[in-house]
């Protein structure tokens, strides 16, 4: 079977540092999405891991060890509109199918 | 601007009915896929096409078909809607043979059986 773990909800305040983690047991991985889903609205792709190591994309950064199965989306300087749900997604099959995590809900307070 | 479109934001329907969700995508990409979204649940893939009248069966298939005769257009039917069917749908493309690694979502439709 496919299961991947994220915490279910992160509160911090505007300007912080915030982690999101994310670990995974799945019949095949080819690499690590994460995607950002605002109340009422579709989920937009943040960034994707291939190889072991840091990804940044401005604000955010993603990081992946794939022998331990984990990864996390490290977001910086908070702002009041990174208040979202976050997912984690494995790819499992090369070139198609990716599955999901449970989301991460985050609050950013003033 | 790449976009996938589906055609009802909200439907309400009654038990028993066939019930035909549409997605089209105009990005060329091969790939499609159906998920539902449930609180607590995350995305859940219903089935995916990898090409033209080509389907897999994601990991909770019952109770829904799908059907994919042109490379744009992916539809979800549910065969016999019950309320346990009600939920969010999302529907996604994937640019394919490995490239892509981004996935487009629609806005999702909110579909509620009673």
């Amino acid at each position: 079977g496919q299961s991947l773990e994220q915490p279910s909800e992160v509160t911090a305040v505007e300007g912080a540092i915030v982690q999101i983690n994310c670990t995974y047991q799945t019949s095949g991985f080819y690499g690590l999405s994460w995607y950002q889903q605002h109340d009422g609205g579709a989920p937009t792709f943040l960034s994707y891991n291939a190889l072991d190591g840091l990804e940044e994309t401005g604000r955010f950064s993603s990081f992946l060890s794939r022998s331990d199965s984990y990864g996390y989306l490290l977001l910086q300087e908070l702002q009041m509109k990174d208040s979202a749900s976050y997912f984690c997604a494995v790819r499992v099959r090369y070139g198609q199918n990716f599955v999901f995590g449970p989301g991460t809900r985050l609050s950013v307070l003033p | 601007d790449v976009k996938v479109t589906q055609s009802s934001r909200y439907l309400v329907k009654r038990t028993g009915e066939k019930v035909f969700l549409e997605c089209v995508q105009d990005m060329d990409h091969e790939n499609m896929f159906w998920y539902r979204q449930d609180p607590g649940l995350g995305l859940r893939l219903i089935y995916f096409s990898y090409d033209v009248k080509m389907k897999e069966k994601g990991d909770i298939p019952e109770g829904y078909s799908v059907s994919r005769e042109k490379k744009e257009r992916f539809s979800l039917i549910l065969e016999s809607a019950s309320t346990n069917q009600t939920s969010m749908y999302l529907c996604a493309s994937l640019e394919g043979t490995g490239g892509g690694t981004e996935a487009f979502f629609g806005q999702g439709t909110r579909l509620t059986v009673v």
